[in-house]
């Protein structure tokens, strides 16, 4: 079957560096979306990655790797606004967003 | 990206009613849409895929006649929950998929509590 885990929660101070990880099980693979989505709000796209690697887009950097199924989200330089679920998806063979159930971050001063 | 707007973004109603949300692609011209449903400190749940000019697909354990997709152009989607009980209420989202590594775009969501 097709499955996405990751962590439930995690706190961080603000200020600090944290690594939200995601491992994933699809029929084959297009890869793998992380969205932000704030407390009564729609995601937000972050991040794609599909080939092995790590993608840097400011604070926040995206990691994968295929031939463990795994990737992970870092935040660095954490502020208050960054207190969020964060959304591990991938991509199968159709195209369909295999959603993880989030990893809901708190961030204390 | 995407810019993707809902109406309306909040809705209460009495047991029994019917109601329409709206999903509109504002710049993008989607042949697909996705309705994502999400209950309070749950995943986004995928009901169904919209496609222009068809009809919908729906995910196993989602009624088809309870949940009416129309998706009658390329920028606009209705979901229309038909008799809505209060185990319908929950946060409803659309989403278009674009480019070639088609991402997904959300709408802000439409919370309905049906009363």
């Amino acid at each position: 079957g097709q499955n996405i885990d990751q962590p439930t929660e995690m706190t961080a101070t603000e200020g600090a560096i944290v690594q939200i990880n995601c491992t994933y099980q699809t029929s084959g693979f297009n890869g793998l979306f992380w969205y932000q989505q704030h407390a009564g709000e729609a995601p937000t796209f972050l991040s794609y990655n599909v080939l092995d690697g790590l993608e840097e887009k400011g604070r926040f950097s995206s990691f994968l790797s295929r031939s463990k199924g795994y990737s992970y989200l870092l935040l660095k330089e954490l502020q208050m606004k960054d207190s969020a679920s964060y959304l591990c998806a991938a991509s199968d063979s159709n195209y369909q967003l295999i959603w993880g159930a989030g990893t809901k971050l708190i961030i204390k001063p | 990206g995407a810019v993707v707007s809902q109406h309306p973004s909040w809705v209460i109603c009495k047991s029994g009613t019917s109601v329409k949300i709206e999903c509109r692609s504002l710049d993008f011209q989607a042949t697909t849409m996705f309705w994502y449903r999400q209950f309070p400190k749950q995943s986004l749940m995928l009901m169904a895929t919209s496609n222009e000019g068809s009809k919908a697909t729906y995910e196993q354990g989602v009624e088809k006649d309870k949940f009416l997709i129309n998706h009658a152009s390329l920028t606009l989607s209705t979901l229309t929950v038909t008799s809505a009980h209060p185990e319908d209420s929950s946060f409803y989202i659309c989403s278009v998929r674009v480019g070639q590594i088609e991402t997904q775009y959300f709408g802000p969501g439409t919370r309905l509590l049906v009363l």
